[in-house]
C-alpha cells in the first residue's frame, strides 16, 4: 500500500560513474517531482513532471536527466556523478500541477566518494 | 533565492508544553503549507492554509496566515515525544506550479 516509492534507498558510487534512482506513484496523480535535499537539510526542486510533460526545470547540472516513461513513474539519471552530487534525494507527487499538497517517498541517500 | 525561513531553527520543549514555529516568506503566495519530516524519513504533508485564510486547525495543529507581514506561524499544542521531528514550511507562489521550501526546524520533545 506504498504510496510512492523510490528505489534504492541507499547508493554509494564512485566520481565518474552514471546512476539512476526510480519513483514510482500509486496515488493516481498527474504530477511528479524531484527534490534535492542536502546536508543542511535545505529542499530544493529539481524538476516536475505533469502527465510526462516536463513542467519545471530549475538550475540543474545537464548531467541530471529525468525521464517520466508513464504518469505513475519518474526516474532521475545521473552522468558523471561528482562529491558535490551527494544528497538526499526525494521524489513527490501531487493530484495536479497547481501547487496543492505533495505527497513524498522515503528518499534515496546518494554517496559520491 | 530561498523562500520561507522558520524560527527559530531549533527548538527542545518538554512533553505537554506547546510548541511554536514562525515562517516568513517573500513574494506572494496562493498556499502556505507546513510539513513533517521524521529522521531518516520523507516529508509529510501536516496543513494547508490558503492566501484567503487567518487560521486554520487540525487536530493539535493550529496555523496562522498573515499576508500583510508574509508570515506563518505553526502551532502544536500539548506536545508528545513523537512530535520530535523537522517541520517546514513551504510556500504556493502564484501563478507557479512549484513549492518554495525553507530551512526547517528541528523540534525536540523531551519525555
Amino acid at each position: 500500500d506504498t504510496a510512492v516509492s523510490q528505489t534504492p534507498k541507499y547508493l554509494v558510487t564512485q566520481m565518474g560513474n552514471d546512476k539512476s534512482i526510480k519513483c514510482e506513484q500509486n496515488l493516481g496523480h498527474d504530477t511528479m517531482y524531484w527534490y534535492k535535499q542536502d546536508s543542511k537539510k535545505f529542499l530544493k526542486i529539481m524538476f516536475s513532471y505533469n502527465n510526462k510533460e516536463l513542467i519545471i526545470n530549475e538550475t540543474v547540472p545537464n548531467r541530471f536527466s529525468p525521464k517520466s516513461p508513464d504518469k505513475a513513474h519518474l526516474n532521475l539519471h545521473i552522468n558523471s556523478l561528482e562529491l558535490g552530487d551527494s544528497a538526499v534525494y526525494f521524489c513527490a507527487s501531487s493530484r495536479d500541477r497547481v501547487a496543492y499538497e505533495q505527497y513524498f517517498g522515503p528518499g534515496t541517500r546518494l554517496t559520491v566518494t | 533565492s530561498q523562500q520561507g525561513e522558520e524560527d527559530p531553527q531549533a527548538l527542545s520543549i518538554q512533553e505537554g508544553e506547546n510548541a511554536t514555529m514562525n515562517c516568513s516568506y517573500k513574494t506572494s503566495i496562493n498556499n502556505l503549507q507546513w510539513y513533517r519530516q521524521n529522521s531518516g524519513r520523507g516529508l509529510v504533508h501536516l496543513i494547508l492554509i490558503r492566501s484567503n485564510e487567518r487560521e486554520k486547525h487540525s487536530g493539535r495543529l493550529r496555523v496562522t496566515l498573515d499576508t500583510s507581514k508574509k508570515s506563518s506561524s505553526l502551532l502544536i499544542t500539548a506536545s508528545r515525544a513523537a512530535d520530535t521531528a523537522s517541520y517546514f514550511c513551504a510556500s504556493g507562489q502564484g501563478g507557479s506550479e512549484k513549492l518554495v521550501f525553507g530551512k526547517g526546524m528541528k523540534l525536540t520533545v523531551n519525555p
